[in-house]
């Protein structure tokens, strides 16, 4: 059974950049098959997709962030990572790291998450 | 982006009820529709992908339907557990989104 865990500072000041770690337990993030996710949600609110990553190593980010983020792997430690730089208060949320299963009709939605990381951006 | 409607925001039901939340997407995404169901404080769970089909060891209660821009999720009928909000999402195209969710709770 698979299980990922985020990591990272829970208070980033404004115009830094926040990094998490989410480590994968109970299986290979170079295993094929499967995309590496980073999902967030702002307070009370909904869920937003920040971006994934393959086994490859090739990435997909949300448009809307695209110019801030970054994800990334090592195979060798078995974790993924998120960097979003500049961030301000409405990069106050929740953050989930995921995975979800591919196969050559598509991506399939994440069936295994973390259990979420609070980050407040703030002085 | 494909936008996501969920219906109602919100439903107040009873155990034993069969509740129906609607979900609609803003443009065709064929049958790439998944539910969650979140608790506070929880991660979303996956309930239902590719529209209809239930995620291993979900309860045979909850069901999905739809295809197109048009989708529903049935709790056939609702036990305690159950009350909790629900998401759908998206998987036809990046970024993939999500809807706006529907609180269920206890009438």
């Amino acid at each position: 059974q698979v299980q990922l865990q985020e990591s990272g500072p829970g208070l980033v000041k404004p115009s830094q950049t926040l990094s998490l770690t989410c480590t994968v337990s109970g299986g290979s993030i170079s295993s094929g098959g499967y995309y590496w996710n980073w999902i967030r949600q702002h307070p009370g609110k909904g869920l937003e997709w920040i971006g994934y990553i393959y086994y490859s190593g090739s990435t997909y980010y949300n448009p809307s962030l695209n110019s801030r983020v970054t994800i990334s792997a090592d195979t060798s430690k078995n974790q993924f990572y998120l960097k979003l730089s500049s961030v301000t208060a409405a990069d106050t949320a929740v953050y989930y790291c995921a995975r979800g299963y591919y196969d050559r009709s598509g991506n399939y939605p994440p069936g295994e998450w973390g259990q979420g990381t609070l980050v407040t951006v703030s002085s | 982006d494909i936008q996501m409607t969920q219906s109602p925001s919100s439903v107040s039901a009873s155990v034993g009820d069969r509740v129906t939340i609607t979900c609609r997407a803003s443009q065709g995404i064929s049958s790439w529709l998944a539910w969650y169901q979140q608790k506070p404080g929880k991660a979303p769970k996956l309930l239902i992908y590719a529209a209809s089909t239930l995620q291993s060891g979900v309860p045979s209660r909850f069901s999905g339907s739809g295809s197109g821009t048009d989708f529903t999720l049935t709790i056939s009928s609702l036990q305690p557990e159950d009350f909790a909000t629900y998401y759908c999402q998206q998987a036809n195209s990046f970024p993939y989104t999500f809807g706006q969710g529907t609180k269920l709770e206890i009438k």
